[in-house]
């Protein structure tokens, strides 16, 4: 059975800290990793990372993929309060639980 | 504008009730899923269809049924089975399965009064 597992569950840091979310996977057959940012209702496409993108960034936002370690991190740079949202990591057709992320002023 | 639409944004089912959550995309996408979500918790895949005319288990479907008669529609049923409904529903789509980045649509939150 596939599985997709995301730590921490919960963080809470504060303006201006960086952050590290993990995502760890056990799949069949890997094709791509997703991050998404949930913050009211349907999760927003953040990246995604595949075996022939393996690193990607987007202004503070930056993921890293490690085919290796069947892993997945997404890190946030200088924090801001607008970043607090769940941060959800999918492969293939299954999602992790989540990393809810709040960021305080 | 292309996107994914789900009716209603909000349902209350009595207990013993079917009621069943519309989804439609005008995308062109082959596969559509539909996920669980509780609080605190993640998505959890409940069936998905690669294409038209098939559709296959997910993790949670006990409760539930769906049809996939065209390919821009994606209905799911909450059953009288199903013993603890109340939930937020997303359905989600990509232009293949398992493959490429999803697009959601706004959710239905069903509550079991």
């Amino acid at each position: 059975e596939d599985k997709v597992v995301q730590s921490p569950l919960s963080l809470v840091v504060h303006e201006g800290d960086t952050v590290t979310l993990n995502c760890s996977y056990e799949v069949t057959n890997f094709r791509s990793l997703l991050w998404y940012k949930q913050e009211k209702k349907a999760p927003t496409f953040l990246f995604m990372l595949t075996s022939s993108g393996i690193e990607k960034k987007s202004g503070r936002l930056s993921s890293i993929l490690d085919k290796k370690e069947l892993s997945s991190i997404l890190n946030i740079t200088a924090t801001q309060t607008g970043d607090s949202a769940i941060y959800l990591c999918a492969v293939d057709r299954g999602f992790g639980a989540g990393t809810r992320l709040t960021v305080k002023p | 504008d292309g996107g994914i639409t789900q009716s209603p944004k909000y349902l209350f089912r009595k207990e013993g009730q079917n009621v069943t959550l519309s989804c439609e995309q005008n995308l062109n996408h082959d596969a559509m899923y539909w996920y669980r979500q509780d609080p605190g918790q993640g998505l959890r895949l409940i069936y998905y269809s690669q294409i038209v005319n098939d559709f296959q288990k997910g993790d949670i479907a006990e409760g539930y049924s769906v049809s996939r008669e065209k390919k821009e529609s994606f209905p799911l049923t909450v059953t009288s089975a199903q013993k603890n409904p109340t939930a937020f529903y997303l359905c989600a789509s990509s232009p293949d399965w398992g493959v490429g980045g999803y697009t959601f649509g706004s959710g239905t939150r069903l509550t079991v009064v």
